[in-house]
């Protein structure tokens, strides 16, 4: 049972630097979410897709981009990285019927920017 | 907008304590309500979860009730365990405007620590 795959795990970058996140789901979810987690800030949501082929900003799009390559994949990218973009990354995925349903999370992904 | 407040932690509890950690919200619409769980060094799961007023959500002795009223989701559980030593986090969705997306708001999270 893979669920959400997230990769890389950990990732240090110097100010600057591009990355990609990568996100992936196997449980044909239509919708898919990024989020950041800061101490004591709880989880805020950066970009989410509600379908394929749609993607919409969250709370804190600055800086991101999305891209949601299929139904499977959802890739945050980091064009310009930052000290203030060192956090942990969570991708989540979940059905849309209308109803409030659960969220899917992958085990994270630790970025620090030097 | 939307927002969720929860008790300042950490909270340490010796086994077999009971338990509450409060969560108080503010919404437009009318919101679902759900607390989730992290483990350490994994993802949230959700732990339960409340669709209107006056519902409660229920799971692994985990109790939690939506009270429109007070505009609050708190947690409690009668007697806690080691094993439930984690982050618990208070979280909103309302469904407007996201074309069915559930988009959560969340607590600031509260950390747990259960002794033996």
């Amino acid at each position: 049972n893979a669920g959400v795959t997230q990769t890389p795990k950990f990732q240090v970058l110097k100010t600057g630097q591009s990355m990609t996140l990568q996100c992936a789901q196997d449980m044909n979810h239509n919708s898919m979410y990024w989020y950041r987690q800061d101490p004591g800030m709880g989880l805020r949501l950066i970009y989410y897709s509600a379908s394929e082929g749609t993607t919409d900003k969250g709370e804190v799009p600055n800086g991101y981009n999305v891209s949601r390559l299929n139904k499977r994949e959802f890739s945050l990218r980091l064009e310009s990285a930052a000290p203030s973009q060192t956090s942990v990354y969570f991708c989540a995925s979940s059905e849309s019927k209308g109803i409030a349903g659960e969220l899917f999370f992958g085990e994270g992904s630790r970025l620090t920017v030097l | 907008g939307n927002s969720v407040t929860q008790m300042e932690g950490p909270v340490t509890l010796s086994e077999e304590a009971f338990l509450t950690i409060n969560c108080t919200y503010t919404a437009t619409g009318y919101p679902s309500l759900f607390w989730y769980v992290q483990y350490p060094g994994e993802g949230l799961q959700l732990l339960l979860k409340a669709t209107k007023a006056d519902d409660k959500g229920s799971n692994k002795g985990f109790e939690a009730t939506y009270r429109k009223e007070t505009t609050s989701f708190h947690l409690e559980k009668g007697s806690v365990q080691v094993s439930d030593s984690a982050v618990y986090f208070c979280a909103l969705t309302t469904l407007e405007g996201s074309q069915g997306a559930q988009k959560l708001v969340f607590g600031q999270g509260t950390r747990l620590t259960i002794n033996p």
